[in-house]
């Protein structure tokens, strides 16, 4: 069974840093390309960033409200994804969901964890 | 960046209506399309991929259609279950953004 279960959410405040940690299993972690994704309360979803497989190259690429302040990165070794958030705003209060989408010629894989929250609040 | 919008924002209908979503991209994505399906305090269910390719284990009464720039999401007959808001998003290049939803209740 493919589970996410992401971690590391609170409170923060503005300008602070925290690190989110999505702990992977049930596939094979070092073949996926990773993304965070990200809901406001009462809001849409929002694309936040993925990293590809080292296979692939392991880069990253980010949203642009995000970029410069938000590292993506991954530890095979552990099949856990972290995002490092720096220089956090009261606008960056989500709920963030760790996720991974594989869609070949005739089938799709879609996972989604439960997501942790993430407060931005003096 | 390629930006994605939805019409309309919201609709309410009768069960056993046929309704429709529209999402149009900014620029051209082919068929690299997405729709999401996400019900009140759930994680966001995949429902069509490819623009057109039901997810396994979706019901049927649920179709995707277009390529380019233009795209439909189709609930043949609404039912009960369907209440929820739906995404589309792009998936050809990075960012891969969502449209801003479409909030979909019963009349």
């Amino acid at each position: 069974e493919v589970q996410l279960v992401e971690s590391g959410g609170g409170l923060v405040k503005p300008g602070g840093s925290l690190r989110l940690s999505c702990a992977a299993s049930g596939f094979t972690f070092s073949n996926a390309w990773m993304s965070w994704v990200r809901q406001a309360p009462g809001k849409g979803l929002e694309w936040v960033g993925r990293i590809k497989s080292k296979t692939d190259g392991g880069t990253t690429d980010y949203a642009a409200p995000v970029k410069g302040r938000f590292t993506i990165s991954r530890d095979d070794s552990k099949n856990t994804l972290y995002l490092q958030m720096n220089s956090l705003k009261t606008e960056d209060t989500a709920v963030y969901y760790c996720t991974t989408r594989e869609v070949g010629a005739t089938s799709a894989v879609d996972y989604w964890g439960q997501g942790t929250l993430v407060t931005v609040s003096s | 960046d390629i930006q994605m919008t939805q019409s309309p924002s919201s609709l309410s209908a009768s069960v056993g209506d046929r309704v429709t979503i529209t999402c149009r991209a900014s620029q051209g994505i082919s068929n690299y399309l997405a729709w999401y399906q996400q019900k009140p305090g759930k994680v966001p269910k995949l429902l069509i991929y490819a623009a057109s390719t039901l997810q396994s284990g979706v019901p049927s009464r649920f179709s995707g259609s277009g390529s380019g720039t233009d795209f439909t999401l189709t609930i043949s007959s609404l039912q009960p279950e369907d209440v929820a808001t739906y995404y589309c998003q792009k998936y050809n290049s990075a960012p891969q953004t969502f449209g801003p939803g479409t909030k979909v209740d019963i009349k």
